[in-house]
């Protein structure tokens, strides 16, 4: 089955600064790559995603970057804000269905 | 449009017991997804339920099942409760099986004693 791994586990930055969390997949059929925002004590937030025929996509201050042949991705936030703070998770899914496997988050707190 | 909910909130329950939980699917979702969230760690997930049957399992055991009904509402039933089963339950819901965003309810927590 699909094991994902995500670096760092935690991260701490300056606000304003920019923040970076990598994951790899070891399945390949993984096809949807989506990241998730959860913050204490509330339900885990979809905030982009990718598909594997894409290489990068972006929606303002966040990027996501995929690398197929190397079978890793990455999560790009800039000019990172307090409200950023939360923990983020990466997500591997194969075609076919929904069995979303978790990465083992990566808690960011941005230093006002 | 309708976001994912669940029932109830939180829930203490004794070990041996039984539990289930509830999930209405957001407006327009045919699919419902269930996960087991320990504290500090990622969602893991415990099965799939597509047009009322289920579509995919992760490593739960027998004990931990669930329903999909028409209306596409769901439920997770723990039998036999553990004290390792304490945790956040998460259901999310998506417009179609496959590759396609999931959404997440407030989630249940649970805590065995």
């Amino acid at each position: 089955g699909e094991n994902v791994e995500q670096h760092p586990s935690t991260l701490s930055v300056q606000e304003g600064d920019s923040a970076v969390i990598k994951c790899t997949y070891s399945d390949s059929a993984s096809n949807y790559f989506p990241w998730y925002k959860q913050e204490l004590g509330k339900r885990p937030q979809l905030i982009i995603d990718i598909r594997s025929n894409v290489g990068e996509k972006k929606d303002q201050r966040i990027a996501v970057t995929l690398n197929k042949t190397a079978k890793h991705f990455s999560l790009h936030i800039t000019e990172t804000q307090p409200e950023d703070s939360a923990v983020y998770f990466c997500a591997g899914v194969p075609g076919g269905y929904q069995k979303v496997t978790f990465g083992t988050g990566t808690k960011l707190q941005v230093i006002p | 449009e309708t976001g994912v909910t669940q029932s109830p909130t939180h829930l203490i329950k004794t070990r041996g017991q039984q539990v289930t939980l509830r999930c209405s699917s957001q407006s327009g979702h045919n699919t419902v997804s269930w996960y087991q969230q320990a504290l500090g760690q990622g969602p893991q997930f415990i099965f799939q339920y597509y047009r009322e049957e289920e579509n995919g399992r992760g490593n739960f055991p027998p004990r931990f099942s669930g329903l999909q009904f028409p209306n596409y509402s769901s439920e997770l039933n723990v039998n036999a409760l553990e004290l390792d089963d304490s945790a956040l339950y998460l259901c999310a819901s998506s417009r179609e099986s496959g590759a396609y965003e999931q959404y997440f309810g407030p989630g249940t927590r649970l805590t065995v004693t």
